[in-house]
């Protein structure tokens, strides 16, 4: 099983400055990555697929990067409602895996 | 628009079952994969299977290989998950997820509401 790793757990900061967040993978996952946003209460939405394709409808302030074990998320400036927790996951192989998630709340 | 709704979810005692559904509508469902992902309370996100737009596919966690079921019903566009001898680790809120084409699949444009399950005596 490929084991997603995110970094760091917790990411404080105000809106207007940019976000970088950090998955890292056990193991090649090629491009094989996507990013997900959560809320408190609802379901995950997806942002990123494929390390850096933006999924429908995603502010171009989100961008994806990376390549076999290391990928970055950023959020170029972060407006209120990205207060949020984000996931990577890997669909490189069976089973898919998701990372631990980070949490950017308002600091 | 495309929606999923989940339900079936409930209390359940350690070693007993239950019948997850999702009624999807707003696409064609035999035409996408679907998968089931999970989220224990407080905690991250697990996929636990999926399952191919014909149903001829299926695929496990590791966690739940054995015990639960993935199926679906593309004349009643419905995705099942039969979930047996449920144990505490288990307790989690349930969300079917529509596989996204342009990923193959394999990661999920559209998830339900999500139904409560709990494993508990």
């Amino acid at each position: 099983e490929i084991v997603l790793t995110q970094s760091p757990a917790t990411l404080s900061l105000s809106p207007g400055e940019r976000a970088t967040l950090s998955c890292r993978a056990s193991q090649s996952v090629f491009s094989y990555l996507a990013w997900y946003q959560q809320k408190p209460g609802q379901a995950p939405r997806l942002l990123i697929y494929d390390a850096s394709n933006r999924a429908t409808g995603i502010p171009a302030r989100f961008s994806g990067s990376g390549s076999g074990t290391d990928f970055t998320l950023t959020i170029s400036s972060l407006e209120p409602e990205d207060f949020a927790v984000y996931y990577c996951q890997q669909r490189s192989n069976w089973p898919f895996t998701f990372g631990p998630g980070t949490k950017v709340d308002i600091k | 628009e495309v929606q999923l709704l989940e339900s079936g979810g409930g209390l359940v005692q350690p070693g007993g079952s239950l019948r997850l559904s999702c009624a999807a509508s707003g696409f064609t469902f035999s035409t996408y994969a679907m998968s089931w992902v999970r989220q224990a309370p407080g905690k991250g996100l697990e996929w636990v299977s999926a399952i191919s737009g014909s149903g001829g596919s299926t695929y496990y966690a590791a966690s739940v290989k054995g015990r639960f079921t993935i199926s679906r019903d593309n004349s009643e566009n419905t995705l099942y998950l039969q979930m047996n001898t449920l144990r505490a680790e288990d307790t989690a809120v349930y969300y079917c997820a529509k596989g996204a084409v342009y990923c193959g699949g394999d990661c999920f444009d559209y998830w339900g509401q999500g139904t409560l399950v709990t494993v508990s005596s």
